[in-house]
């Protein structure tokens, strides 16, 4: 049972625009979500992160979305540069589970010059 | 300071062969968690050690098994493997004071099952 679903395999942007991602969950219970960013040959490394009562978080380029209602967060990255081409994974996790994170299948970027 | 460290890097067994690898959390860190990212896909959880032991599992089979030794390094067994098995097996440390969801990953151990 899938319970963090990106439905968007693939993402191909043009370096200087926006790139969004997007992330649904099934699992009300989550209160806690985060992006993280994997190059080839790399683990994944954390990029950002929200706590549910809040609906946005900023990072310098990176901004987190959470909209609870519609169970869905988005990662928008503003500009995109060419060392933003990796896979992000979105994650998420339930109070008091000491920290065990549930995957999304996650979107590969591609931030073409 | 190091990050967290895995080996070995590359494996390639046979079916219904045993396997081990190996996790160096990130120092700091005395909990360890173990996921498995089959292609194409996003990592599933296999289980979490502190203290030595086993706090919490996913869904998956007793043929997968860990340990945590004393200086929180911990190990990754999987006994009888199937071809299924094969993917990249992540290991990830956190602390566990200051209640952080973040977790830190290591590179990962490339398992192939022939």
């Amino acid at each position: 049972d899938q319970q963090v679903k990106q439905n968007s395999p693939s993402l191909s942007v043009q370096e200087g625009r926006i790139s969004i991602l997007n992330c649904d969950y099934t699992n009300s219970m989550f209160d806690y979500f985060l992006w993280y960013k994997k190059y080839p040959a790399e683990g994944p490394t954390f990029l950002i992160s929200i706590s549910s009562i809040k609906d946005k978080n900023e990072d310098g380029r990176f901004t987190v979305f959470l909209n609870k209602s519609a169970k869905h967060l988005s990662l928008h990255i503003v500009p995109s540069q060419p060392g933003d081409s990796a896979v992000y994974f979105c994650a998420a996790s339930v109070e008091g589970s000491w920290g065990k994170l549930q995957f999304g299948a996650g979107t590969q970027v591609v931030v073409t010059p | 300071d190091a990050g967290v460290t895995q080996s070995p890097t590359h494996l390639i067994k046979t079916r219904g062969q045993q396997v081990t690898l190996r996790c160096s959390p990130k120092s700091g860190h005395d909990t360890v968690s173990w996921y498995q990212q089959a292609l194409g896909q996003g990592p599933q959880f296999i289980f979490q050690y502190y203290e030595e032991e086993e706090r919490q599992r996913g869904n998956f089979p007793d043929r997968f098994s860990g340990h945590q030794f004393p200086n929180y390094s911990s190990e990754l067994n999987v006994n009888a493997l199937l071809l299924g098995d094969s993917a990249l097996y992540l290991c990830a440390s956190s602390p566990s004071a200051g209640g952080s969801y973040e977790q830190y990953f290591g590179p990962g151990t490339r398992l192939t099952v022939t």
